[in-house]
């Protein structure tokens, strides 16, 4: 597609419930990221996918995080026995990984999930 | 450890006039560096950026000067628009990894 697409984009769920959310990147775009915004806060990181490398999971707030991208090409994020501190709209990104001055590092942003654990 | 910073959480701008946007960094291994700019429900949308081997990038209104000796990024919004409101976020990575870290934002108001 022609931009970032995720789903859904709202998700209230309740507390203990486990949660998947779906990233679906530019076609072509070798690297993918996902961050989520709380209420207030800024754009943190939770995991980043570059071609076949092993993804970097640093930050993953806990083991009830996880992510895959299957085919090098949908990601989905599941939360397991989601907590209301989850509650958030997560954002996925992608990007194509070139020259360090190519310009083509430049994130582009889906329209995000929100969640709602009640 | 909050690697990205922006100070200031909102500023008010008359239209017409100069906005400033500024950004921190700690990690001395960040040579690339992004600015977005975000609407409420939307995400965020790439404005401009700036590697280590410049100290100015300009696109239109919008001018990212970059000072490595202060780990200091800053956008300049000139002139403001009513339309310019949102909230803008810094980014940084190096460019061994582009793991791209986000400061917490800062929330732009033009008047008009």
């Amino acid at each position: 597609g022609a931009g970032v697409s995720q789903s859904p984009s709202n998700k209230v769920t309740e507390k203990g419930k486990d949660v998947e959310l779906r990233c679906d990147p530019i076609s072509g775009h070798t690297a993918l990221y996902w961050y989520r915004q709380s209420l207030g806060q800024g754009l943190e990181f939770l995991i980043y996918f570059q071609g076949n490398s092993a993804p970097d999971k640093s930050g993953l707030p806990s083991d009830r995080f996880s992510a895959e991208r299957t085919g090098g090409s949908v990601s989905t994020l599941t939360i397991q026995r989601t907590q209301q501190e989850d509650s958030a709209v997560y954002l996925c990104a992608s990007s194509t990984r070139q020259g360090r001055d190519s310009g083509a590092n430049v994130l582009t942003f889906g329209a995000g999930s929100r969640l709602t654990v009640l | 450890d909050q690697q990205v910073k922006q100070n200031s959480p909102s500023l008010s701008v008359q239209e017409g006039r100069i906005s400033i946007l500024n950004c921190d960094y700690t990690n001395s291994m960040f040579d690339y560096f992004l600015w977005y700019k975000k609407y409420p429900a939307e995400g965020p949308t790439f404005l401009i950026s700036i590697s280590s081997i410049k100290d100015k990038n300009e696109d239109g209104r919008f001018t990212v000067f970059l000072n490595k000796s202060a780990k200091h990024l800053s956008l300049h919004i000139v002139p403001s628009q009513p339309g310019d409101s949102a909230v803008y976020f810094c980014a940084a990575s190096d460019s061994g990894t582009y793991k791209y870290i986000f400061g917490t934002g800062t929330r732009l108001k033009v008047l008009a």
